[in-house]
């Protein structure tokens, strides 16, 4: 039972335009949720994350947009830039149970 | 089968016991990887096998051994831990381990305490 989903497998996207990545969960108890980027042959690489108390975090071309009542979170990278090319992956977080919890990863390709 | 499976779940040992941790997929995954997770923080690459040989080692202490038997399948061989070690190591497999960019899927992970 997949608690993390991550819908689409791949996105492509415009460089310079917006790239939404989206991700729904299932259990509400999360406290923390996490974005991590993934270069071929590398370990993910945390990008930024998100307490479950907010709905908006913010760090430079990247925002996470939290909505508890649906369970659906999203990365949003403006501008999109051909370095951003990578798999995503969602991940959440409880501290009572001190694990991570990623979903399978999006492909996003930077268009030129 | 679209899923990575890891035993034990959790394991406790002492500083001179051997041990292993197993992965399996049935995806037809030929990339297969170890990671370490400590309490709190992102996951960090130990090893990866690509075509069921060691393509990667990021500089990992030899106490810690990697084995591929077939495709399918991942060890590590633990011998000789220190508690700090103790973490929760995760398994993942994805389709090549090549060039390009490839969705990795995660097994649940085993809970290591070192003692």
């Amino acid at each position: 039972d997949q608690q993390v989903k991550q819908n689409s497998p791949s996105l492509s996207v415009q460089e310079g335009r917006i790239s939404i990545l989206n991700c729904d969960y299932t259990n509400s108890m999360f406290d923390y949720f996490l974005w991590y980027k993934k270069y071929p042959a590398e370990g993910p690489t945390f990008l930024i994350s998100i307490s479950s108390i907010k709905d908006k975090n913010e760090d430079g071309r990247f925002t996470v947009f939290l909505n508890k009542s649906a369970k659906h979170l999203s990365l949003h990278i403006v501008p999109s830039q051909p370095g951003d090319s990578a798999v995503y992956f969602c991940a959440a977080f409880s501290n009572r149970d001190d694990k991570i919890i990623f979903g399978k990863g999006t492909r996003l390709h930077i268009l030129p | 089968d679209t899923e990575v499976t890891q035993t034990p779940k959790h394991l406790v040992m002492g500083m001179t016991n051997k041990k292993s941790l197993k992965c399996e997929q049935h995806m037809g995954h030929r990339a297969m990887y170890w990671y370490k997770q400590k309490a709190k923080k992102p996951p960090e690459l130990m090893f990866v096998y690509s075509y069921e040989k060691l393509s990667i080692n990021e500089s990992v202490p030899s106490r810690f051994s990697p084995e591929c038997p077939n495709s399918s399948l991942l060890n590590l061989h633990l011998h000789a831990l220190q508690p700090e070690d103790s973490a929760l190591y995760l398994c993942a497999s994805s389709r090549s381990g090549g060039g390009g960019v490839e969705t990795q899927y995660f097994g649940p992970g085993t809970r290591l305490l070192v003692l």
